[in-house]
C-alpha cells in the first residue's frame, strides 16, 4: 500500500533553533519526492523537489535530504524564524501518471 | 515565481445552491489543474486531474456529477460544487503544472461554507 508517513505529528522550537522534520514513505513507483510549506488558510508553497539521484537539496534555510534505498526523507529547517509556523507536507509523486500520495503533515510552532 | 489565484476565496451559501470556483494561472500556461479539498488539520485529498480541453481524471470516491470540473484554457480551470450540502463545507485548493513533473504552483484556496 503506498503511504507516507511524517513525523513528528507537531513540534514546537524556540526561535532561531534547528529543527528536523522526518518523512517516510512506502511508495512505488517513485517519481519525485517534494516537501511544501502551507501557512493556515493558505495554499501550500513548494520548498523542494527531488529525484531518485539527488540526495540534498537547499532552498535558503531548508536542507532537504533523501535517502531512496531506506525510503526517508527529511527537511530541516536552520536558524528558525516565527514565520516558519505552518504545516509542512511531504509529497511523494508515482511515476506514469499524476498520481501523488500526501503526508499528513507535521504542524511546527515556532515560539519567541 | 509563477502565480496561480482563486476565485472567490471566501464563500457562504445556503444548501441545494451550486458554487463555482475558478482557477487562474496568471504568468503561465498550465498544462495540468489540480482541484484538492482539505478539512482542518488535515492534509490536501486530491479530487481530480484536468487536461485544457478534455475530461477530467476523478479520484475514487469523488462523484464526478457532483464536483463538474471545466478546464476551458490553458490558464483557467473551474469546479463547480453542485447542490451543495454543509458536509461539502471545505477548504478548497487548485493547482497548476506548467510541464510535468515540474513545480507545481498551488492557489490560495477557497473556503465554501454550507449553511
Amino acid at each position: 500500500k503506498n503511504q507516507v508517513e511524517q513525523s513528528p505529528q507537531s513540534l514546537i522550537i524556540l526561535e532561531g533553533k534547528n529543527c528536523t522534520l522526518q518523512c517516510n514513505y512506502t511508495v512505488s513507483p517513485f517519481s519525485n519526492l517534494r516537501w511544501y510549506k502551507q501557512d493556515t488558510g493558505r495554499g501550500p508553497v513548494s520548498l523542494t523537489i527531488m529525484t531518485f539521484s539527488e540526495n540534498t537539496k537547499s532552498n535558503g534555510r531548508y536542507t532537504a535530504t533523501l535517502d531512496a534505498d531506506t525510503k526517508q526523507s527529511s527537511l530541516h529547517i536552520t536558524a528558525s524564524q516565527l514565520s516558519d509556523s505552518a504545516s509542512y507536507i511531504c509529497v511523494v509523486w508515482l511515476t506514469g501518471g499524476f498520481k501523488t500520495i500526501f503526508g499528513a503533515g507535521t504542524r511546527l510552532f515556532v515560539k519567541a | 515565481g509563477a502565480v496561480v489565484s482563486q476565485h472567490p476565496s471566501w464563500v457562504i451559501c445556503k444548501s441545494g445552491t451550486s458554487v463555482k470556483i475558478e482557477c487562474r494561472s496568471l504568468d503561465f500556461q498550465a498544462t495540468t489543474m489540480f482541484w484538492y479539498r482539505q478539512f482542518p488539520k488535515k492534509s490536501l485529498m486530491l479530487m481530480a486531474t484536468s487536461n485544457e480541453g478534455s475530461k477530467a481524471t476523478y479520484e475514487q470516491g469523488v462523484e464526478k456529477d457532483k464536483f463538474l470540473i471545466n478546464h476551458a484554457s490553458l490558464t483557467l480551470s473551474t469546479l463547480t460544487v453542485t447542490s451543495a450540502h454543509p458536509e461539502d463545507s471545505s477548504f478548497y485548493i487548485c493547482s497548476a503544472e506548467q510541464l510535468a513533473g515540474e513545480t507545481q504552483y498551488f492557489g490560495p484556496g477557497t473556503r465554501l461554507l454550507v449553511l
